[in-house]
């Protein structure tokens, strides 16, 4: 079946450095759509690309969709505490209304 | 504006027993999605609900159901429970079914199975 790869599965880095995760599908994507999940908490809407190539910034986030829309990447400029968290990628399996997240990537962060 | 809220936050079983877990939409919201998120992983889609029936299903046994009321509130349901059962499980709400369309989350119930 479709799958949605992540990776790495876990990243650590020192506060200030950058940091990013990868999306990979088995199949082409009609969109792609990015979470956060803080320590303890629920997933929360980050983001949404739709277009072949498209990039998006929020602040220090930078969201990629790869011209074949099979793959995605969550890159954070100077990574701040807040950032911790896991970030998961989630895409609908072709055909169907249902999405399939990634396993997420886990960020943390070394003051 | 409230947003997805789930109910209960915590809860203990037994194997075998039975459990219910309710959750209600974000204002405005029409469709329900149920999730199974295991420890360090990623949710796992169960089901999704709209106009009050199931109207996509993941991979998980008939041991799971569910229901959505004329509010938009849904419950699921859980028989016989197994050990590999205990998950954090999440409500999404959204407005239509469509894929494209943005989950908003709920805070989970935390289930433990002993």
């Amino acid at each position: 079946g479709q799958q949605v790869m992540q990776i790495p599965q876990y990243q650590h880095v020192q506060e200030g450095e950058d940091f990013t995760t990868y999306c990979n599908s088995s199949t082409t994507l009609s969109n792609i759509q990015w979470y956060k999940q803080r320590p303890g908490g629920h997933p929360v809407f980050l983001i949404q690309l739709v277009k072949s190539g498209e990039v998006k910034k929020q602040k220090r986030l930078t969201f990629q969709f790869g011209e074949a829309k099979k793959n995605s990447s969550l890159h954070i400029t100077a990574t701040q505490t807040t950032d911790v968290g896991t970030y998961f990628c989630a895409g609908p399996i072709q055909g169907a209304q249902k999405l399939v997240f990634g396993q997420g990537t886990r960020l943390t962060i070394n003051p | 504006d409230a947003g997805v809220t789930q109910s209960p936050t915590h809860l203990i079983k037994t194997r075998g027993q039975q459990v219910t877990l309710r959750c209600s939409p974000k204002s405005g919201h029409d469709t329900v999605s149920w999730y199974q998120q295991a420890l360090g992983q990623g949710p796992q889609f169960i089901f999704q609900y709209y106009e009050e029936e199931e109207r996509q299903r993941g991979n998980f046994p008939d041991r799971f159901s569910g229901h959505q009321f004329p509010n938009y509130s849904s419950e699921l349901n859980v028989n016989a429970l197994l050990l590999g059962d205990s998950a954090l499980y999440l409500c999404a709400s959204s407005l239509g079914r469509g894929a494209k369309n943005i989950q908003y989350f709920g805070a989970g119930t935390r289930l433990s199975v002993l």
